[in-house]
């Protein structure tokens, strides 16, 4: 069975604070696919990035950065220099390739930012 | 070109009527997701489709949830004799199957309110 666990319900920062955002997820897949969306108050869920589980590098795209630790489980993503648009619901997903089935991803309850002005 | 489009963006309907949930992929995309979100919560997997064929359906949650895919494309969620724990928003995703885990895109949902 799959799991995805963001024990994070809610936080707060203040713009320009750094934030990261805990995903820690259980699988028994030796290949599986990690997935992080953003859902604005808008509703609508965006991509923000996918990382196979043979690829440990680190990510960075502009404020973002993902970090991968397949010894602990852990698949976090950091937000530098926040701003009132990253305020959203982000969701850390797993997508794996036996028991789950490539195609049906499992998405954690999802971490609710708050950036305050 | 155009993301995945859903139809109606808002459904308001009585207690034991019967509605419809329209999804339009990305073109090209051979997969199709149902899910549900209900207020405040995370996403709820309803069921898959790969081409027309449904080889997981295992998240419907009742006999009265049912969907079909036609020509590979558009696909329709009808729940029956609806109920009240059915208001949600029901999202549809697509994705490109290239042999690993294709990403799914999301359309903007269907906010379904049971009266």
């Amino acid at each position: 069975a799959q799991k995805v666990t963001q024990a994070q319900t809610e936080i707060s920062v203040v713009e320009k604070e750094d934030v990261t955002l805990d995903c820690v997820y259980e699988t028994r897949d030796t290949t599986y696919y990690l997935f992080w969306y953003k859902q604005p108050p808008s509703g609508e869920l965006v991509f923000l990035i996918r990382r196979n589980s043979f690829d440990e590098q680190n990510e960075i795209s502009g404020r973002y950065s993902w970090n991968f630790q397949k010894s602990t489980s852990s698949f976090n993503f950091t937000i530098t220099a926040s701003q009132v648009v990253d305020s959203a619901v982000y969701f850390c997903a797993l997508s794996g390739g036996v028991s789950g089935g490539y195609q049906k991803v499992t998405f954690g309850t999802g971490t609710k930012l708050q950036v305050i002005p | 070109g155009a993301g995945v489009s859903q139809s109606p963006s808002n459904k308001v309907t009585e207690k034991g009527k019967d509605v419809e949930l329209r999804c339009d992929p990305i073109s090209g995309h051979t997969a199709l997701y149902w899910y549900r979100q209900s207020l405040g919560q995370g996403l709820e997997f309803l069921i898959y489709f790969q081409g027309n064929s449904a080889p997981d359906k295992s998240g419907l949650p009742s006999d009265r949830f049912s969907a079909e895919r036609t020509g590979g494309s558009v696909s329709t969620l009808t729940i029956q004799r609806t109920q009240q724990e059915d208001s949600a928003v029901y999202l549809c995703a697509s994705s490109f199957n290239s042999g690993g885990a294709g990403t799914q895109y999301f359309g903007p949902g269907t906010r379904l309110l049971v009266l």
